[in-house]
Parts: structure tokens; C-alpha cells; sequence
């Protein structure tokens, strides 16, 4: 059984480009949440997709989207990179209604924005 | 505003000992707690959590001990062995479940030593 699965696993972009990382949740999960975790710091929540919709979302400007498809998987897409946008993004998915799965991770995507 | 905080950087604790990770928090809001672990290169794996109807929760070698007037929750390892050293993540929610928003600690680098 996969688990979480993202890619890239590393990307280098330059001030100003855009991005796009993508990530299949596990089977079985069909809400995506995707986190910034940048240098020494704990993961930051930035949305989360639920029935291809945008269900909650962190403290992130508008520059920060996402997508989810009809089968769960998702993208976030980052226009107009900042020097801090450097990070490792996190996707994990999870199953809210089911009480008992907690979120399951992927091994991230390194960003690193010159 | 860092609504959970982990004071600790960084622990060394010597292998077959205690060791001890805690974690304290502002929101009032929060009633779901978790403890993630993480190695280089992976992305943060479930290890225990504690609704704020409990006080303690015990997975094997792991217990979480839960604080709600003091705000302050603590992770127990006994006895620690040298597959423990990671980062230990606390992460607190505002659901009852925990899979849905998280805010994340900054970390704690936890090193056993043989």
C-alpha cells in the first residue's frame, strides 16, 4: 500500500517564477493538507482540500493555491516566488471521518527559491 | 504568535533511560494533541496522541501526559533506544480527531547515546 507520494522531491526556481508540487494521498484518504516547513521550523498548515474544494486555509497569502482532482490527488501552486518561500513542503492526507486516522505525510518537497 | 511551543531545541538522553519531551500551548481552543516523529529526508510520522478529556495516554514504550490547566503536555519514552533519535514534533488541533488543521511545535532534536 502506498503511502503519501510527492513530487518533486527537489526543485530550484528564481525570484519571481512559479511552482507547481503535486502529491497523491494515501489510498483509501480523500482530504489533502498541504504544510510549509521552513528551516528549524515546525510545519505550517496552509490549506486543506476536501471533494476538489478548499476547505480551510492558514495564514497564506494569495499567492499560495491549490487544486484537488476527482481522484484526491493535489497540487500547490506558488506564483511570484520569494526568497522565503524556501522550504520543504509537506502534502498529507487523512480521512476525517474516519476518527481513528490521524495525517499521514509524505516525504515533502525541498524548495529552494535564488 | 506561536500558539504551541516546544522550549527545547534539542535533548541527549543516554540509551535504556527516560526520556522526557514537553510542549506547552495558548489556545484554549485546542482539545486534540499529538506527537509526530521525524527523520532527515521523511516526513513526520504519527506516534500518540491525547484527547483533553484524558490525562494520559500510553502506546507501549510511550506515554503522553496531558496538563489542561497548566497548558502543558509531556512525551515519556521508556526505556529510550538509539531508533528514537529524531525530532519529535507536538502538534495540538481544535477538532476532536486530529486530522484535520494542526499547529505544529518548532521541534525537539532528541539524540540517545549508546
Amino acid at each position: 500500500d502506498a503511502g503519501v507520494t510527492q513530487s518533486p522531491t527537489h526543485l530550484i526556481k528564481t525570484r519571481g517564477q512559479q511552482v507547481t508540487l503535486r502529491c497523491s494521498p494515501k489510498s483509501g484518504h480523500d482530504t489533502v493538507s498541504w504544510y510549509q516547513q521552513a528551516l528549524g521550523q515546525g510545519p505550517q498548515f496552509i490549506f486543506q482540500y476536501y471533494e476538489e474544494e478548499e476547505r480551510q486555509r492558514g495564514n497564506f497569502p494569495d499567492r499560495f493555491s491549490g487544486h484537488q482532482f476527482p481522484n484526491y490527488s493535489s497540487e500547490l501552486n506558488v506564483n511570484a516566488l520569494l526568497l522565503g518561500d524556501s522550504a520543504l513542503y509537506l502534502c498529507a492526507s487523512s480521512s476525517p471521518g474516519r476518527a481513528n486516522e490521524k495525517l499521514f505525510f509524505g516525504s515533502g518537497t525541498q524548495l529552494s527559491v535564488l | 504568535d506561536q500558539q504551541v511551543k516546544q522550549n527545547s531545541p534539542s535533548l541527549s538522553v543516554q540509551e535504556g533511560r527516560i526520556s522526557i519531551l514537553n510542549c506547552d500551548y495558548t489556545n484554549s481552543m485546542f482539545d486534540y494533541f499529538l506527537w509526530y516523529k521525524k527523520y532527515p529526508a521523511e516526513g513526520p510520522t504519527f506516534l500518540i496522541s491525547i484527547s483533553s478529556i484524558k490525562d494520559k495516554n500510553e502506546d507501549g514504550r510511550f506515554t503522553v501526559f496531558l496538563n489542561k490547566s497548566a497548558k502543558h503536555l509531556s512525551l515519556h519514552i521508556v526505556p529510550s533506544q538509539p531508533g528514537d533519535s529524531a525530532v519529535y514534533f507536538c502538534a495540538a488541533s481544535a477538532t476532536n480527531f486530529g486530522n484535520e488543521k494542526l499547529t505544529f511545535g518548532t521541534g525537539t532534536r532528541l539524540t540517545i547515546i549508546p
